[in-house]
């Protein structure tokens, strides 16, 4: 099946650093990516779609200059969170898609000190 | 957006069938029906997904309702690894694109 990366898989950083983690879709190209966030015991939460070679499409209330989007290419997408804050310490999953079906990265565990 | 209801939780025992529930009254008639399941501190795993007709695979099987405002997930035979959450999402179109929202899902406890 489809396999999706994510790298880091978990990163501790200061508080006012900024933190990139990378998706990769290892045997597909993928048009479309999605980043979500997860905070513990809850659902995952859609914080913007990414699509290759144009701006990534953000959900209300997710500030787009905090959290950077790129989709250089139909295998890679990046989030970079900027001048990180100790509320911004989550689980971040990406997923891509292929034809009807979505495939998840395995998460990024983020805690800012 | 388009909002999927399942129940906060539900129990099995091992080697039983299991009928997941889910609610998707607001769903247009271009979105799809995802299941997947997630194991902490994992990513979701795919499980199946439809539009109309009922689907099986070796994971599962997927009832759709006629009138598509709901579906259940069937495990024929619950074990100990299928304990995890459920989430059942739309992938719900709109002009320039399509977006997949999760709800807060259904955690499945098995029981030995």
């Amino acid at each position: 099946g489809a396999v999706v990366s994510q790298h880091p898989s978990w990163v501790i950083c200061k508080s006012g650093t900024s933190v990139k983690i990378e998706c990769r879709s290892l045997d597909f190209q993928a048009t479309t990516m999605f980043w979500y966030r997860q905070f513990p015991k809850q659902s995952l939460m859609l914080m913007a779609t990414s699509n290759e070679g144009s701006k990534a499409t953000y959900e209300q209330g997710v500030e787009k200059d905090k959290f950077l989007i790129n989709h250089a290419s139909l295998t890679l997408s990046t989030l970079t969170v900027t001048s990180a804050h100790p509320e911004d310490s989550s689980f971040y999953i990406c997923s891509a898609v292929l034809g009807t079906e979505q495939f998840f990265g395995p998460g990024t565990r983020l805690t800012v000190l | 957006d388009a909002k999927t209801t399942q129940p906060n939780s539900m129990e099995s025992n091992e080697e039983e069938p299991v009928h997941l529930p889910c609610n998707h009254s607001t769903i247009s008639g271009t979105d799809y029906i995802h299941w997947y399941r997630q194991l902490p501190s994992q990513g979701p795993e795919y499980v199946i997904h439809g539009l109309t007709s009922n689907v099986n695979n070796r994971m599962a099987s997927l009832a759709i309702a006629e009138d598509r405002k709901s579906s259940t997930l069937i495990l024929h035979r619950a074990t100990l690894r299928d304990a995890a959450v459920y989430y059942c999402i739309l992938w719900a179109f709109y002009t320039g694109g399509f977006k997949t929202i999760f709800g807060a899902g259904t955690r499945l406890f098995v029981k030995a």
